[in-house]
C-alpha cells in the first residue's frame, strides 16, 4: 500500500521568506504525485501535479515542486511567501493506473509579517 | 460553472438518526469519491466510484453506504451515526478512473456532528 509521509504539522515562515514544505512517498513503482492546497473553511484545490516528463513542476500562486525518485520525495517550495499562502497543504499520491489518492496528513503554513 | 456541489454544508444530529449527504457533480465525471478529514490524519477515502453502478470501499467505510445510480450523483449514506463519525466530509470527482494524472475536484465539504 502506498502511504505518503509530510514532515512537520505546522511550518511557520516570514512574509518574503522562502517556504518548504516537505512530502516523500512509499511506493514499488513511480506514481502520481499531487499538493493540494486547503484554505479555511473551504475544499481542496490543486496547487500542481507530477506525471511525467519534466520533474520540476510549476503549480499555481508561485508554487513549484521537484519530484525526484532517487530521494522518494515531492517537496513544495515558493521562494517568497505571502500573507495569502497562509493555509493547510496536501501532498497526495496515486497509482498510475486508478485515481484513488492517498493523502499525507496535512502541513499548516503559517505566514507573519 | 464546473463544480462539486455538496449538500447539506452542516448537520449536527443525533446517534441513531439516519441522514444522506448528497453529492452532485456537472463535469460528465466517470469517477467520483467520499473523504473524511479529521486533524492530524489528513484525508482518508470512505468510498469510490468508478462508474454508475460501480462502487468500491476505501480505507474507512464502516458506518457509511453508498449508490451511484446516476452518473452526477454520489450520495453518501450513514444508516445509523455514531459520534466517531463527526468530521469533515469531501465529495471529489475526477474525468476517468483510469487516469489516475486526472485531477480530482473537491466539493466545499459538510461539516457533521453527532451528539
Amino acid at each position: 500500500a502506498q502511504s505518503v509521509t509530510q514532515l512537520g504539522s505546522h511550518v511557520s515562515v516570514s512574509e518574503g521568506a522562502l517556504v518548504l514544505l516537505r512530502c516523500n512517498y512509499s511506493s514499488s513503482v513511480p506514481p502520481y504525485l499531487f499538493w493540494y492546497v486547503q484554505y479555511p473553511n473551504q475544499g481542496l484545490q490543486l496547487l500542481l501535479k507530477y506525471t511525467t516528463g519534466a520533474t520540476l513542476v510549476k503549480g499555481i500562486n508561485g508554487f513549484e515542486a521537484e519530484f525526484k525518485k532517487s530521494e522518494t520525495s515531492f517537496h513544495l517550495t515558493k521562494p517568497s511567501a505571502h500573507m495569502s499562502d497562509a493555509a493547510e497543504y496536501f501532498c497526495a499520491v496515486s497509482d498510475q493506473g486508478y485515481s484513488t489518492l492517498t493523502f499525507g496528513k496535512g502541513t499548516m503554513l503559517l505566514v507573519s509579517p | 460553472e464546473a463544480q462539486v456541489t455538496q449538500n447539506p454544508r452542516y448537520l449536527i444530529t443525533v446517534t441513531g438518526k439516519k441522514l444522506t449527504v448528497t453529492c452532485s457533480q456537472n463535469m460528465n465525471h466517470e469517477y467520483m469519491s467520499w473523504y473524511r478529514q479529521d486533524p492530524g490524519l489528513g484525508l482518508r477515502q470512505i468510498y469510490y466510484s468508478m462508474n454508475v453502478e460501480v462502487t468500491d470501499k476505501g480505507d474507512v467505510p464502516e458506518g457509511y453506504k453508498v449508490s451511484r445510480k446516476e452518473k452526477r450523483n454520489f450520495p453518501l449514506i450513514l444508516e445509523s451515526p455514531s459520534p466517531n463519525q463527526t468530521s469533515l466530509y469531501f465529495c471529489a470527482s475526477s474525468l476517468s478512473w483510469d487516469r489516475a494524472s486526472y485531477e480530482q475536484y473537491f466539493g466545499p465539504g459538510t461539516r457533521l456532528t453527532v451528539t
